[in-house]
């Protein structure tokens, strides 16, 4: 029953480096999303997925990617860390996109760009 | 569009009842609620659907208003266990957007 898992929980960064924030599902939910959580803006969608192999920008796409090759894996990648980047990233799932189904979250990741 | 919550915050005594609203410049299709404590995910509550019929927790309702333009969430005989940040969600085709959050505390 491990649910949405992300690793790492924590991680510190230098400007300019790159990283890959996992996220992985085992409920076999079609629906994948990243988003990030600043202190009093509550969550800003990222990116997105509907499907293995389709993948859509959300709110605030800049500076990250993803990929889904998989149904269970969605990793988001920063491709040249900033400061502005610095937050609480959340990996939600759920069964077939929000319109009728709610989200199943992971712990999340506190990222931390020096 | 990200849609607006109110109050930002509230403080009740155990036993209280109390009612966080969503509100939005379009008409809702549906409107998610999720319970966030400090240091954790946010957690999935219940999901209001465009016809009225939710889908969620047992002691917390929720309800559209006559133009479907906003929601209220309804907290009754609260628990310690109820403190926390509480947001709505309202999906825009395969994106959501959620409220900057409504501060709940309960106090003995």
């Amino acid at each position: 029953n491990a649910g949405v898992t992300q690793t790492p929980k924590f991680q510190v960064l230098k400007t300019g480096q790159s990283m890959t924030l996992q996220c992985a599902q085992d409920m076999n939910h079609e629906y994948m999303s990243w988003y990030r959580q600043d202190p009093g803006m509550g969550l800003r969608l990222i990116h997105y997925s509907v499907g293995a192999g389709i993948t859509d920008q959300g709110e605030v796409p800049n500076g990250y990617n993803v990929s889904r090759s998989t149904t269970e894996d969605f990793p988001l990648r920063l491709l040249s860390a900033a400061p502005s980047q610095t937050s609480v990233y959340f990996c939600a799932s759920s069964y077939s996109g929000p319109t009728n189904y709610g989200y199943t979250f992971g712990s999340g990741t506190r990222l931390t760009v020096v | 569009q990200q849609p607006v919550q109110s109050p930002q915050a509230v403080i009740l005594r155990e036993g209280e009842d109390a009612v966080i609203n969503c509100s939005s410049s379009k008409a809702l299709y549906s409107v998610h609620w999720y319970r966030q404590k400090h240091g954790e995910a946010p957690v999935f509550l219940m999901i209001l659907l465009k016809g009225g019929e939710q889908k969620g927790h047992e002691k917390i309702s929720a309800s559209f208003n006559e133009k479907k333009q906003q929601s209220s969430l309804y907290l009754t005989a609260s628990q310690l266990s109820y403190s926390g940040t509480y947001f709505c969600g309202t999906p825009v085709n395969s994106d959501m957007r959620f409220g900057a959050g409504t501060r709940l505390t309960v106090k003995p």
